[in-house]
């Protein structure tokens, strides 16, 4: 069954320090997500991104935050200068649409820990 | 998006069934109507959608009446890896699914 590939599986970083987690989507979709995880809270949205730019973001996708697509297979979230409140899982997700009854698949998270 | 409503947490017991209702008053004509598993420190995994009726695969069954205003997730015979949580996500805009508090279900031996 396709998937979509997070990696690393866990970062830590130092506060203040530029953070990179990537993912390949699955293959044939269209549209590509990045969501959050606090721990013990909701999932959150934060951006959606197709045909190399951003098509909706959250409150909490603000200028420290950004994504990429560099190439054919993956799609970066970048987190400039790291604060304490970024620790959480962030999720990559990816769809073939964008309308109910396209499937959001995601992926299995990447952790990251500011300290 | 349609406000969902599901119950907090579930108990079940190996070998049971165990339906989890979601109710959504607000459902528009075209959301379908989806259902994700997460165990902790996973990411959200998809188990079933449908739009309206049944819909059965090799995992669960989802019953929505005619008036889509509730789902039923149903999974059969449960085991205790099925303990997790669960999220009924209806409809979506943009790619924004919105997130509830979803239903703990606790499986016990």
């Amino acid at each position: 069954e396709p998937e979509v590939t997070q990696t690393p599986s866990h970062q830590v970083t130092q506060m203040g320090q530029e953070v990179i987690l990537r993912c390949v989507p699955i293959s044939n979709h269209l549209y590509f997500y990045w969501y959050r995880q606090i721990l013990g809270q909701k999932v959150e949205f934060l951006v959606s991104f197709y045909n190399n730019e951003i098509s909706e973001k959250s409150e909490i996708f603000d200028d420290q935050f950004s994504v990429e697509r560099p190439d054919g297979s993956n799609f970066t979230l970048k987190i400039r200068s790291t604060k304490l409140e970024d620790s959480a899982m962030y999720f990559c997700a990816s769809s073939p649409g964008q309308i109910s009854g396209n499937t959001i698949y995601f992926g299995e998270g990447s952790w990251l820990t500011v300290v | 998006l349609a406000k969902t409503t599901q119950p907090i947490s579930m108990d079940s017991y190996e070998g049971q069934e165990v339906n989890i209702t979601c109710s959504h008053n607000n459902i528009a004509t075209n959301d379908y109507i989806t259902w994700y598993q997460q165990f902790p420190s996973q990411g959200p995994r998809f188990i079933i959608q449908g739009y309206k009726t049944k819909v059965t695969n090799e995992v669960a069954s989802l019953f929505i009446p005619a008036d889509r205003k509730s789902s039923t997730l149903s999974l059969p015979r449960v085991s205790l890896s099925d303990t997790a949580v669960y999220y009924c996500l209806v409809g979506y805009q943009g790619g924004k699914l919105i997130f509830g508090q979803g239903t703990e279900l606790s499986v016990k031996p």
